[in-house]
């Protein structure tokens, strides 16, 4: 069966750190790949999206992720974490041949040091 | 342009009874989407629609119904609330049905059942 996971469920760092968020899927093929944040009582805002060519996405916000085929992860960075990242992040999997139904993990919540 | 309209934000039903959670946009989406979220589980896929008059189960889609007169609307109904659907749910919509078409989320309906 497909699954995504995200290892960690809390992740606390300080102000100015770096930040990284792991995500691994299980799929038969290469799937689509998005990094979503979701603030406090808000939907989820799409960070960045993988669908093939340069393993390495930029987003937005100053995120960035690497595909690695190799250890089927999609995990997320951010060289210097700023107050306002704090919130839950979710890593979704998708296959062109399934639509839009994506699969999500179970989130991981970033807490922001001063 | 509001985007992906949810109502209400908060409701609190007893068990037993029956609600309809509306989900609104203005974007001229074709693919819209209920998802439930809960801790540790990320986001499920109850229900999807590809265009007024058709719609498709998700992951999880017992107990709720849906359907699609026209491509702005898309409510999400609980026919006999059960404690198991407290959650809370969001509705999406996307341009197309494949997921190279970023989806727009609702800002979440936190439904509880007592």
């Amino acid at each position: 069966a497909q699954s995504v996971t995200q290892p960690d469920i809390h992740i606390t760092v300080s102000e100015g750190a770096s930040l990284e968020l792991r995500c691994n899927y299980s799929y038969g093929a290469t799937p689509y790949l998005f990094w979503y944040v979701q603030s406090p009582g808000q939907g989820l805002q799409l960070l960045l999206k993988y669908f093939s060519g340069d393993t390495l996405v930029q987003g937005i916000k100053g995120f960035e992720a690497e595909f690695k085929r190799s250890q089927s992860s999609f995990n997320l960075r951010k060289p210097s974490v700023h107050w306002s990242d704090a919130a839950e992040y979710f890593c979704a999997v998708g296959l062109k041949a399934a639509g839009n139904k994506l699969t999500f993990g179970g989130g991981t919540r970033v807490l922001v040091k001063p | 342009n509001a985007g992906v309209t949810q109502t209400p934000k908060f409701q609190v039903l007893k068990t037993g009874q029956s609600m309809t959670l509306q989900c609104a946009q203005d974007m001229n989406h074709e693919y819209m989407s209920w998802y439930r979220q809960d801790p540790g589980m990320g986001l499920r896929l109850i229900h999807y629609s590809v265009g007024a008059g058709i719609t498709d189960q998700g992951e999880v889609p017992n107990g709720y119904n849906v359907s699609r007169s026209t491509t702005e609307d898309f409510p999400l109904r609980l026919l006999s609330a059960a404690p198991s659907q407290t959650s809370v749910y969001f509705c999406a919509s996307s341009k197309g049905f494949y997921s190279n078409q970023p989806q727009h989320f609702g800002d979440g309906t936190r439904l509880s059942i007592l």
